[in-house]
């Protein structure tokens, strides 16, 4: 099946130690997205590719930088966690139709920083 | 700006019951509106979706969603709620931009189901 994987599901790191989750897509979709999200709250769009082509929102904080090697791969670098980045990322995908495309969600990563 | 509204934190209800998820949304244009539902640590998997066309919208798990224009609403139904259908649910909106479609999630609401 056609899908959005995320590696890992849970990470655990140290206050100030660089991570990296990763996400990969057998969709073939042109745009790849991530998503903070906190407990009991709303997704937060950090940022997305579109092809090769980086978007930052305007209020991720630089810590947060984010790699797209290929279509299939997209990788979410924390450079220096603290601890309020713990959260869950999410990755999604999305194919641009000129109308109102899905986003079609990975399971997640669950980010512990201690 | 776009926003989506979520009056609802949290409803509990019985098992076997029907369900009214609120949500109401603010955009200039033609939305494109989304139900998604969340379980416990797992991503987001989509109920279903309104582009055009029909008003009344049938997802996945006998959901269905009906889009008021006149209200800017597009409440989220079930008819018998089953335990396994606690989970949070988060409706959004899809703005078009040329570098992607932005989505605009509402807080979600969070469902008990008590037996």
């Amino acid at each position: 099946d056609a899908m959005v994987i995320q590696n890992p599901r849970y990470q655990v790191t140290q206050f100030g130690k660089p991570v990296t989750l990763s996400c990969s897509q057998t969709l073939n979709h042109n745009v790849m997205y991530w998503y903070q999200q906190k407990s009991s709250q709303a997704p937060k769009l950090l940022f997305h590719y579109y092809d090769k082509d980086f978007n930052n929102e305007a209020d991720t904080p630089d810590n947060f930088q984010s790699r797209r090697p290929n279509t299939s791969f997209c990788f979410l670098d924390i450079r220096s966690p603290g601890l309020g980045d713990a959260a869950m990322y999410l990755c999604a995908t999305s194919r641009p139709t000129g109308g109102g495309e899905t986003q079609y969600f990975g399971p997640g990563t669950r980010l512990l920083v201690l | 700006a776009q926003s989506v509204t979520q009056p609802d934190i949290h409803i509990t209800v019985s098992e076997g019951a029907s369900l009214e998820l609120r949500c109401n949304y603010s955009y200039g244009a033609t939305p494109y509106l989304f139900w998604y539902v969340q379980s416990p640590g797992q991503g987001l998997q989509l109920l279903l979706k309104y582009f055009s066309g029909d008003t009344l919208v049938q997802g996945i798990k006998g959901f269905e969603a009906e889009f008021k224009r006149s209200q800017s609403s597009f409440n989220l139904r079930k008819p018998s709620v089953h335990w396994s259908d606690a989970a949070e649910y988060f409706c959004a909106v899809g703005a078009l931009r040329a570098t992607g479609n932005q989505f605009y999630f509402g807080t979600g609401t969070s469902l008990t189901v008590i037996p």
